[in-house]
Formats: C-alpha cells, sequence, structure tokens
C-alpha cells in the first residue's frame, strides 16, 4: 500500500516560532510538493522538488522554505511563523506532473497563535 | 498557472447529473482530476490526456478539448458517495503541478 505520511496532523504553534513539518514517500518518486489549502482557494503550491537537493518556487513561496536531502523525504519550513500561515498544509509525490497521479498525505492543520 | 474551476459549489439530489468545468490559459498535455472528502486527503480519479487517452476511474467520464484548454468532468446519476470537493490539475512549467479552486459539491438524498 502506498503512502504519503505527514509528521503530524493538528500543530499549534506561537507566532515567531520556527515551524517543521515533515512529509516521507515511499515509493520512491522524484517529486514532491507543498501546497496550501484555505477555503475557496483551492490547492495552492508552495514549493517543489523534482530531485534530492532541487527544489523550485511555486505561486506562494513568501515565508516558507523546503528542504529535501534525501529523495523520500520532503519538509516544508516555516522560518518565522505569523497568523496569516494557519491553514491546511498539504504533502504530495508523483512519479511526474504528466501522466502519472499524485498521492497526499494525511495533511497538517497548523494553528498560528 | 491555476486552472479556473466552475461552479464554485453544485447541489442535486441523489440521481441527478453534475458537470465540472476546468480551463487554462496555457496549453495543456494533460488533465487530471481529483475528489476529497472532508477532513481527507484529495484522491485521484483520472488523468486525460492529449490524444484521447484516459486513465483512472472507470465509472466517471471526462472529456478534454485540447484546442480550447478545457477539460469537464460528468458525474451521472450522483450518489450520495459523490459528495465532496473536486480538483482538476495540470501540469506547469518545469514539472510543477497547479490546482484549481475546487468545486464542493452537495449531493442530498
Amino acid at each position: 500500500d502506498v503512502k504519503v505520511t505527514q509528521s503530524s496532523r493538528y500543530l499549534v504553534k506561537r507566532t515567531g516560532e520556527k515551524v517543521f513539518l515533515e512529509c516521507v514517500q515511499d515509493m520512491d518518486h522524484e517529486n514532491m510538493f507543498w501546497y496550501r489549502q484555505d477555503p475557496g482557494l483551492g490547492l495552492r503550491l508552495i514549493y517543489f522538488s523534482y530531485d534530492v537537493k532541487m527544489k523550485e518556487k511555486g505561486d506562494i513561496p513568501e515565508g516558507y522554505s523546503v528542504s529535501r536531502e534525501k529523495k523520500e523525504r520532503f519538509s516544508l519550513i516555516l522560518e518565522s511563523a505569523s497568523t496569516n500561515q494557519t491553514s491546511m498544509y498539504l504533502c504530495a509525490s508523483s512519479r511526474n506532473t504528466e501522466d502519472t497521479e499524485a498521492f497526499f498525505g494525511q495533511g497538517t492543520r497548523l494553528t498560528v497563535v | 498557472q491555476q486552472p479556473v474551476q466552475s461552479p464554485q459549489a453544485v447541489i442535486l439530489r441523489e440521481g441527478e447529473d453534475a458537470v465540472i468545468n476546468c480551463s487554462s490559459s496555457k496549453a495543456l498535455y494533460s488533465v487530471h482530476w481529483y475528489r476529497q472528502k472532508h477532513g481527507e486527503a484529495p484522491v485521484f480519479l483520472m488523468i486525460l490526456l492529449k490524444g484521447g487517452e484516459q486513465k483512472g476511474h472507470e465509472k466517471i467520464s471526462a472529456s478534454f478539448n485540447e484546442k480550447k484548454q478545457q477539460s469537464s468532468l460528468y458525474l451521472t446519476a450522483s450518489q450520495l458517495s459523490y459528495s465532496g470537493t473536486y480538483f482538476c490539475g495540470t501540469p506547469g512549467d518545469f514539472n510543477k503541478f497547479y490546482f484549481g479552486s475546487g468545486t464542493k459539491l452537495n449531493v442530498k438524498p
């Protein structure tokens, strides 16, 4: 059974804290993604990685960074959490973006207080 | 590069039909469809490829007009289990992948 696992389902952090969201996949996929999901806005791409140590910015990278030191793990980092980063964060992985499906983690609901 | 979906929300009775549309401002190689039930991760439904090939869910039908850069998802004789939010997704530049804003479908008994 293929899996994308996110480290936390729910997280509460204080403003200004550095926050790490971890994502691990067991399918040997090259591509991994971080999306943010807010009501009415759908899934917005934050960052994308197509290989170890390779990353590309998505549509809303401000305030975020990422790390991919190993193929199976893709981390999203909030350098200094702010209340407007309160959201649902979804990690996904895929073999390619053209003709194969993406698999999602269960999501991390982050609340910044 | 986010695709545009319409309508934003649909309410149906069991057995009724619905169409969800997805359009892009750029030429598309493929369009992907996912469904997300409340509190769960999005789940793959199907991929429509340029040239007419389709991969995925046998019970759901969809179309892909390459020239118009549009796709439509057809939900016929809807069941309660069809309720959820439907997203279309399209490949972008440099292997990125973008999702639309979603269509919330509510099927009532």
